[in-house]
């Protein structure tokens, strides 16, 4: 069973910290997304990484895959209260349709 | 350029009644995937349509079944409604190769009573 493991759960930060989000499986998956979730909201796709060790770069946001494609990780520089909400990494085995999602990293930043 | 339409955004339903879902995808995507997402927790998949057919299904029970229409639009009905149905059901779309970026629209709010 394909599962992604994100950590922290929970993470509550004052303005200008930086942090780091983990999404972690033993499986391998073509690629990675990772989502942010306002509530009562779908999820909005932030990013899509696809080769092994490659890092993308969204504004203060950093997402990093890992070379063997099994885990991924997603840092911001300077966390903003406009940062707050819930953080989905995303992925499907190669050749798979069935897109599993983590549990999610609830991020509140304080100002 | 429309993005992911749900209907209704809420909904109020008996235990053991039934539930109609509607979702129409974004424009130019032909797939539709729906996730059911309890409180706290991230989107679980129930299953996929690609060309109005079942392309893939998780682990959910026969009560859930779905449709897609030749416009690509979809339906997710739920039968014999329990209490743990209880969830944000969540409606994405995306084009037919695999493993492709979803965009999600902004779910139904499901509440058994």
């Amino acid at each position: 069973t394909q599962l992604l493991e994100q950590s922290p759960q929970f993470l509550s930060i004052q303005e200008g910290e930086n942090l780091t989000v983990y999404c972690n499986s033993s499986s391998v998956f073509s690629s990675l997304q990772w989502y942010r979730q306002e509530p009562g909201e779908g999820p909005v796709l932030l990013v899509t990484v696809v080769t092994g060790g490659e890092v993308k770069k969204l504004k203060r946001l950093t997402f990093q895959f890992g070379d063997a494609r099994k885990d991924s990780s997603l840092h911001i520089t300077a966390a903003q209260p406009g940062d707050t909400g819930l953080y989905l990494c995303a992925g499907a085995a190669t050749g798979g349709f069935k897109t599993i999602f983590g549990a999610g990293t609830r991020l509140f930043v304080k100002a | 350029d429309a993005g992911v339409t749900q209907s209704p955004t809420h909904l109020i339903k008996t235990r053991g009644q039934q539930v109609t879902l509607r979702c129409s995808p974004k424009s130019g995507h032909d797939t539709v995937s729906w996730y059911q997402q309890a409180l706290g927790q991230g989107p679980q998949f129930i299953f996929q349509y690609y060309e109005e057919e079942e392309r893939q299904r998780g682990n959910f029970p026969d009560r859930f079944s779905g449709h897609q229409f030749p416009n690509y639009s979809s339906e997710l009905n739920v039968n014999a409604l329990l209490l743990g149905d209880s969830a944000l059901y969540l409606c994405a779309s995306s084009l037919g190769t695999v493993n492709t970026e979803a965009f999600f629209g902004q779910g139904t709010r499901l509440t058994v009573v």
